[in-house]
């Protein structure tokens, strides 16, 4: 197993068009969590999968954001209708399920809103 | 809602010394908490976990406290070394992971 993958690694694009980034956890993790983070801060919770059941969502997480775990394996999360706020590093991590797993990340997805 | 604070926000240490790095939290009914390093546009690489009922977990030059009641953990590393320069960034788990903004360190040789 090669950990959390997400693809792409960057992503460019111009304000108003709509992204589309993708989240493969290690492959019995049935816990998959979206977070994001700006420059000089913490990672911010966006939403958390447990399988294909999204069990939570951060008030971070507008209309223009929808997150899809459709099989309870690979996610995507979808931003709408881009704006300059948005840029920012999306990361992706997964889980066992349970309270004393342990979590790991992804590279994350770098975008930039331009 | 918790609250994770993360002191100091930036260090600087000569190669070869000890430093610890502190992280508070606000409310004490965490699961666990983590320790994670992140390198400048990367992801985050997990460093230790330690659960709620322990006190104190290790992995190499690397220890991590918790006094959940207290609402305190503190990440020890021995003999920096300039491969260490990094942010360091805490965690502590309910439903979700909250961070602190993190502990960027600066190993000089």
């Amino acid at each position: 197993d090669t950990g959390v993958s997400q693809d792409p690694r960057h992503k460019i694009t111009k304000r108003g068009q709509n992204v589309t980034f993708r989240c493969d956890p290690i492959s019995e993790h049935n816990r998959l969590y979206w977070y994001r983070q700006t420059l000089g801060q913490g990672p911010e919770f966006l939403t958390y999968f447990q399988n294909e059941a999204q069990l939570e969502k951060s008030r971070l997480l507008s209309d223009r954001f929808s997150a899809e775990r459709p099989k309870g394996s690979f996610s995507t999360l979808e931003i709408q209708r881009t704006e300059q706020g948005d840029s920012a590093m999306y990361l992706c991590a997964s889980s066992l399920e349970g309270r004393n797993t342990e979590a790991f990340f992804g590279q994350g997805t770098r975008l930039t809103v331009v | 809602k918790q609250e994770v604070t993360q002191i100091p926000a930036a260090l600087s240490v000569p190669e070869g010394e000890n430093l610890v790095l502190n992280c508070s939290f606000t409310d004490s009914a965490i699961y666990n908490l983590q320790w994670f390093r992140q390198d400048p546009g990367k992801g985050l690489t997990s460093l230790l976990l330690i659960q709620s009922s322990q006190r104190e977990q290790t992995s190499g030059r690397l220890n991590a406290s918790l006094d959940k009641s207290s609402g305190r953990s503190t990440l020890y590393i021995a003999a920096s070394q300039p491969g260490d320069s990094a942010t360091y960034l805490c965690a502590v788990r309910g439903n979700q992971f909250y961070f602190g903004t993190g502990t960027s360190l600066t190993v000089i040789p």
